[in-house]
């Protein structure tokens, strides 16, 4: 039973350029958040995709973007990246949208701008 | 949002019990309680969740206080791989807002 997977593991952009990181969730899930943790900090909630929209969204700007495909995986993009968002990038599944139902994490996608 | 009052380091010794409080005095009736840990550089890894019963699984147990304003996970015989950031969750109630929100948590150190 394949967990949580998430590419890149590790990548290093310049300010102003643009990034997609990948996730796949977990087998038998269907809705897929992304969450980001800066060094230090606890995971911070940017948005949730459950049947291909965007459900809900935390206090991230545009620049962050995403998207569900119809198998159920996820792209997380963002734009014009700034020195901030330097930061580990978390993908999280789940099934449905019943509170109760457990989420998981995969190991996340380091991301380092210079 | 409920929010969760957790210390922030906790030291155990190996073998032994690690019982890491948290404190929730605000969470509403049909909010759960879940429990996550991080190893450093590691995505949270899942734990244990409940709503009002005590809970076991094979990595630890849940104990939630009668009123639910405070819940308390133990590891029953710790080592040093338990090393890790816990983080005490309370789920948003609707059944659309299914985000975790993430609190400071405790550093559970495990000592030889």
């Amino acid at each position: 039973d394949a967990g949580v997977t998430q590419s890149p593991t590790h990548l290093i952009k310049t300010r102003g350029q643009q990034v997609t990181l990948r996730c796949s969730p977990k087998s038998g899930h269907d809705t897929v958040s992304w969450y980001q943790q800066a060094l230090g900090q606890g995971p911070q909630f940017i948005f949730q995709y459950y049947e291909e929209e965007e459900r809900q969204r935390g206090n991230f700007p545009d620049r962050f973007s995403g998207h569900q495909f119809p198998n159920y995986s996820s792209e997380l993009n963002v734009n014009a990246l700034l020195l901030g968002d330097s930061a580990l990038y978390l993908c999280a599944s789940s099934l449905g949208v019943v509170n109760g139902n457990t989420i998981y994490f995969g190991e996340g996608s380091w991301l380092t701008v210079v | 949002d409920a929010k969760t009052t957790q210390p922030p380091s906790m030291d155990c010794a190996e073998g032994r019990a690690a019982n890491l409080p948290c404190n929730h005095s605000t969470i509403s009736g049909n909010e759960y309680v879940y429990w996550y840990r991080q190893i450093h550089s590691q995505g949270p890894q899942y734990i244990i969740h409940g709503l009002k019963n005590n809970e076991t699984n094979e990595m630890a147990s849940l104990i939630i206080t009668e009123d639910r304003k405070s819940s308390t996970l133990i590891l029953p015989h710790a080592t040093l791989r338990d090393t890790a950031v816990y983080y005490c969750i309370v789920r948003t109630p609707s059944g659309s807002a299914r985000q975790l929100t993430f609190g400071s948590g405790t550093q559970l150190t495990v000592l030889p």
